[in-house]
């Protein structure tokens, strides 16, 4: 069974910019599409974007397209989401997540990685 | 968007309760809708697709029914570990979107 492995926690400063890795063990990666969540504190789940990695495919929420980037390496089966322009408010918990490339829902998930903005 | 909304936002019951959240979609969106379980400090956790279909592993308590905007989940019968949050998600039309959650808690 395919395991998400996602990198440490990072503490951030406004306007700076952060770097999540989102590994694929055990399993297939390239022909599913991986998803970016997040969880900010007091929040929902927010789905930011996603890459079909076997095609290149991206697609980002409006939100966050000018700030987001979504890539993936098909040799090492990992993903990554590089946020810009760091604010408070993109405090949160930041989730890697396998879906399917012609649908919408999230069926493995990584564990999470704390993004703490704050100068 | 299309817009999720779920309710109640928190509710309390007991071990051995019978327990339903609904959730509600701005417009249509046919059967393309999700069910996650949250813990804390946890990763969301796929319970049921495509309105009732049950993930592989998932419990016979938890179902799904529903079509077109209004939808619901319900637990059978509470056990100790379905104290949780629940959000709704609809696949139908990118962006997915999710409900604000449901929070379940120990009466």
């Amino acid at each position: 069974q395919v395991q998400l492995v996602q990198s440490g926690a990072e503490v951030k400063k406004p306007g700076s910019s952060v770097k999540v890795s989102c590994k694929a063990s055990g399993g297939t990666f390239s022909r599913y599409a991986i998803s970016w969540v997040r969880l900010a504190p007091g929040q929902g789940l927010e789905w930011m974007g996603r890459i079909i990695p076997i095609v290149g495919t991206v697609k980002y929420a409006q939100k966050f397209q000018d700030r987001l980037t979504i890539t993936a390496d098909k040799s090492t089966n990992t993903a990554y989401m590089e946020l810009s322009s760091l604010r408070s408010e993109d405090t949160a918990v930041y989730y890697c997540a396998r879906g399917g490339q012609l649908v919408y829902y999230m069926d493995v998930w990584g564990k999470g990685t704390t993004v703490t903005v704050s100068s | 968007d299309i817009q999720m909304t779920q309710s109640p936002s928190s509710l309390s019951a007991s071990v051995g309760d019978r327990v339903t959240i609904t959730c509600r979609a701005s417009q249509s969106i046919r059967s393309y809708l999700n069910w996650y379980q949250q813990r804390p400090g946890k990763a969301p956790n796929l319970l049921i697709y495509a309105t009732s279909s049950l993930q592989s592993g998932v419990p016979s308590r938890f179902s799904g029914s529903g079509s077109g905007t209004y939808f619901t989940l319900t637990i059978s019968s509470l056990q100790p570990e379905d104290f949780a949050t629940y959000y709704c998600q609809q696949s139908y039309s990118p962006p997915p979107t999710f409900g604000q959650g449901s929070k379940l808690e120990i009466k």
